[in-house]
């Protein structure tokens, strides 16, 4: 089982939809978790932080079941602006300090 | 604003001459990152500098090297660039966040290319 697994789609979806990813994970003793956004041929950037069960910032909604070990993001009333990669890290400790392992991406292509 | 600054963001260099890739930061992280990215593929982590401790992922292949000289800044040294070391190389920085964990911040990426 890879340590973290998306679904890389893509999800094609109408523009003021609502749309879900997944992510699994395999490390049980991961305690934070982070979404990110990429655009095409761009750098990784910050979407949310989850720490505890969830984590809600306008549009989008991250829940985390630590108990099926995986993550998600809703994205509501979705927009063409928010087409794009998006990645999944579970954070792991390790003797020489915190690291991040992602997931391949999942594409999301927002339309008309 | 303070940032994660990468030079340049295009290299071109030839198969087997060496290349350097730089990296500095604005927000006083102690902890600085190397990421090698591939088309559709996750970032992949290659090591990582907490202050100036030295961590290098067990499949990072030899060939590459890093360099930390202050907190500010980290290099990443390819010494005989192959055609499959052709990619975008992403830095990011943390603060320490103990079993928590911090968000890591990335810079814009280099994109390396291979003659």
């Amino acid at each position: 089982r890879k340590e973290v697994e998306q679904d890389p789609g893509p999800f094609n979806v109408p523009e003021g939809a609502t749309v879900a990813f997944n992510c699994t994970y395999s490390n049980s003793a991961s305690q934070s978790f982070f979404w990110y956004r990429q655009d095409c041929r761009k750098e990784p950037k910050l979407l949310m932080s989850v720490y505890s069960s969830g984590n809600e910032d306008g549009r989008f909604t991250a829940q985390l079941n630590r108990a099926s070990q995986y993550i998600s993001l809703l994205i509501r009333d979705s927009k063409l602006s928010d087409s794009a990669t998006y990645l999944c890290a579970v954070n792991e400790l390790t003797g020489g300090g915190n690291k991040l392992t992602f997931g391949t991406g999942t594409q999301l292509k927002v339309e008309l | 604003d303070a940032m994660v600054i990468q030079n340049p963001r295009y290299q071109v260099t030839q198969f087997g001459k060496p290349v350097t890739l730089s990296c500095s930061q604005t927000l006083n992280h102690n902890v600085m990152y190397w990421y090698q990215q591939k088309s559709s593929q996750a970032p992949k982590l290659l090591f990582h500098y907490y202050d100036k401790d030295f961590n290098n992922e067990a499949d990072t292949p030899d060939n590459f090297q890093s360099r930390r000289p202050n907190t500010s800044f980290c290099f990443l040294d390819i010494r005989s660039p192959g055609l499959g070391d052709a990619a975008m190389y992403l830095c990011a920085t943390s603060r320490d966040g103990g079993a928590g964990g911090q968000p890591q911040h990335f810079g814009d990426g280099t994109r390396l290319s291979i003659l």
